[in-house]
């Protein structure tokens, strides 16, 4: 069965704060895609990782992929609130998204000043 | 450029009844797949499709179906509805294949 777990699935933290979110994935792919929904919104694309080793950075957000390992972070530096929103990993097991998107729960992030 | 559009944004059906969602892509993007999300089941995969044609489907029964036109804008439709298919139904396109995907706003279906 193809499954992309995350954790945790909630967070709160206080603002200035370093954490880091967790996706593992069942089975092979070397597509992972990291999204982030607001209360109400729709899904905005934040990262594409397409090969192991990947690492990408926007602002304080820093998403890395082990495809050996099946597991992707989210890594968070300096928490502000305006990060406050649910994030979601999703992983195409298809090598070019025929069955689409597999996504994880999410990870329900508040940041408290 | 003009992202995923998707009409209506909010609809109230009765079960037995049908709907169809509307999606336009961003301009020049041919391939638009479907999601729906509920707070129980979270975001699965309906379907894409790809120069009018469908290339997969997720697991969801037939009453759920779509058709893309030639200038890319997709529908989809369900037909009986039930209580269960209330949901946030999300469009999606992209430029190629190894893009990621671009989100619409979303159309929340309340079926009563």
């Amino acid at each position: 069965e193809l499954k992309v777990e995350q954790n945790p699935l909630f967070l709160s933290m206080q603002e200035g704060k370093n954490y880091t979110i967790y996706c593992n994935y069942s089975t092979t792919s070397d597509r992972l895609y990291w999204y982030r929904q607001d209360p109400g919104k729709s899904l905005e694309s934040l990262f594409v990782l397409l090969s192991n080793g990947a690492v990408k950075q926007e602002g304080r957000l820093m998403a890395s992929l082990d495809t050996k390992a099946r597991l992707s972070t989210l890594h968070i530096t300096a928490a502000v609130h305006d990060l406050s929103a649910t994030y979601f990993c999703a992983v195409d097991f298809s090598g070019g998204g025929a069955d689409g998107l597999t996504f994880g729960k999410g990870t329900h992030l508040i940041i408290q000043p | 450029k003009a992202g995923v559009t998707q009409t209506p944004r909010y609809l109230i059906k009765t079960r037995g009844q049908q709907v169809t969602l509307s999606c336009s892509p961003i301009s020049g993007h041919r391939s638009v797949s479907w999601y729906q999300q509920t707070p129980g089941q979270g975001l699965q995969f309906l379907f894409e499709y790809f120069s009018e044609t469908q290339r997969n489907k997720g697991n969801f029964p037939g009453r759920f179906s779509g058709r893309q036109f030639s200038n890319s804008r997709s529908e989809m439709n369900v037909s009986t509805l039930e209580l269960g298919d209330s949901a946030l139904y999300l469009c999606a396109s992209r430029a190629n294949f190894f893009e990621t995907q671009y989100f619409g706003p979303g159309t929340r279906l309340l079926v009563l």
